[in-house]
């Protein structure tokens, strides 16, 4: 069966604690990406990779940072630099040279 | 950078009325996506459309590229309970995708 995972689906954090966000993904696909969506608002862009080994700040980077280690997984930590980490986050991929990108069901991160 | 504003940011309607909604450009597109996003889920990819002019339907959506590649819109017939949700554009460029604000359809109870 594949598709994209996220654990875990809630996550609750202290301020000033960095916390790591998974992404698997059993699909093949070179590129992966890391969105950001805060209530009532779009889809912002954090960090995308296309190939292992290789990533790219997406739009709001500052506070984030990712690795890809493998083609399959692209985690992202939030750090305590981030100023208001508490939102939806959504893992993507995209096939190469597909179009569409394949969503997993996010993780909702709360920092108190 | 290119933008893609994303029009109404919230339409209610009552069931069985039409919705649309609006995505537009001051540059021209090099292509248009359109997801769903359902409450609480994730973005679900609908179409992309890459001519001038474009016309697709799958069945109660309607989905339009404008002849100049600046604007697209997604229309849906006689809405229903299961369309609920939030509709995006977003363009494709490169490996990255330019995304529109969303607009939210509500269903009036």
């Amino acid at each position: 069966d594949g598709g994209i995972t996220q654990s875990p689906k809630y996550l609750f954090r202290k301020e000033g604690q960095n916390v790591t966000l998974s992404c698997e993904q059993n699909l093949n696909h070179d590129a992966m990406y890391w969105y950001r969506q805060d209530p009532g608002q779009g889809l912002r862009l954090i960090y995308y990779s296309q190939i292992v080994n290789d990533f790219q700040k997406g739009d709001i980077a500052e506070g984030y940072s990712v690795s890809r280690e493998k083609k399959e997984s692209f985690p992202l930590t939030v750090t305590s630099a981030q100023k208001n980490p508490t939102a939806f986050y959504l893992c993507a991929s995209r096939s190469s040279p597909g179009i569409e990108q394949y969503f997993g069901p996010g993780t909702r991160l709360t920092v108190t | 950078g290119q933008q893609v504003m994303q029009i109404p940011q919230y339409q209610h309607v009552q069931e069985g009325e039409d919705f649309t909604t609006y995505c537009n450009s001051s540059t021209t597109l090099s292509n248009i996506q359109w997801y769903k996003q359902r409450p609480g889920g994730h973005p679900v990819f609908l179409i992309q459309l890459v001519k001038s002019g474009e016309v697709k339907k799958q069945k109660r959506l309607t989905f339009q590229f404008g002849e100049a590649k600046k604007n697209s819109s997604l229309h849906i017939t006689a809405t229903q309970t299961t369309d609920v949700g939030t509709y995006f554009c977003a363009e494709g460029s490169n490996y990255q995708l330019i995304w529109g604000a969303g607009t939210k359809l509500i269903i009036k109870p």
